[in-house]
């Protein structure tokens, strides 16, 4: 069974600190790229960061450059997001997510065809 | 950056209507790099629809994308009582990802 499993959320005081872990098996994990995908309380979803297969080419939205980091380690299957200098508005379920470099007439398209269930991030004093 | 906006915010019907859901692009989308998601409470988003207009694996065919340049839809054909949800669409090209802001599909 194709699956993706978060860990590492939970409450964290402004300015610290929290790294998240998304497991990944049933596929060949270590061909595909990655990415992570925000949800605040009752909004809409946010793209955040995505990896490479090989972890060569990353890519941060605007809001998070800086902040955040994005890697993998495809010996245990598994991508991270290091989140650092956290604020109260980071606070979300933060889904990992695969791309699905999907081919159409041979254009490759990525959207996010697995999701993992989310780990909860709450920034708050 | 493409911005993508969705309407109707919310979308009031009943079981076995026909659901159409409008996403609308700042800019043209090229070669349909447009996707669909369904997400319900608590649970995570779906992959419906990509390039479009292609189902993804699993997704019953009363489900369709359609559309192109900067206007896109999604079409339930006749509501089922667990197509009651949250629908996103989604732009992707050159490794950069936006999500319009949704529409809630409720029961009337």
């Amino acid at each position: 069974e194709v699956q993706l499993v978060e860990s590492g959320g939970g409450l964290v005081k402004p300015g610290g600190s929290l790294r998240l872990s998304c497991a990944a098996s049933g596929f060949p994990f270590s061909t595909y790229s990655m990415t992570w995908v925000r949800q605040a309380p009752a909004k809409g979803l946010e793209w955040v960061s995505s990896i490479s297969s090989s972890g060569k080419y990353i890519y941060y939205a605007d809001a998070m450059k800086g902040r955040f980091t994005i890697s993998r380690d495809n010996a245990k299957n598994s991508v991270y997001l290091q989140l650092n200098s956290l604020r109260a508005e980071d606070t979300a379920v933060y889904y990992c997510a695969r791309l699905g470099r999907i081919s159409i007439f041979g254009l490759i398209h990525d959207p996010f065809d697995i999701w993992g269930q989310g780990t909860m991030v709450t920034v708050s004093s | 950056e493409i911005v993508l906006t969705q309407s109707p915010g919310t979308l009031s019907l009943s079981p076995g209507e026909r659901a159409t859901l409008s996403c609308r692009a700042s800019q043209s989308v090229s070669n349909s790099f447009l996707a669909w998601y369904q997400q319900k409470p608590g649970q995570a988003p779906r992959l419906l629809i990509y390039g479009a207009s292609s189902r993804a694996t699993g997704i019953p065919d009363r489900f369709s994308g359609s559309g192109s340049g900067t206007d896109f839809t999604l079409t339930i054909s006749r509501l089922e009582p667990e197509d009651f949800a949250v629908y996103y669409c989604q732009h992707y090209e050159d490794s950069w990802w936006t999500f319009g802001q949704g529409t809630k599909v409720d029961i009337k």
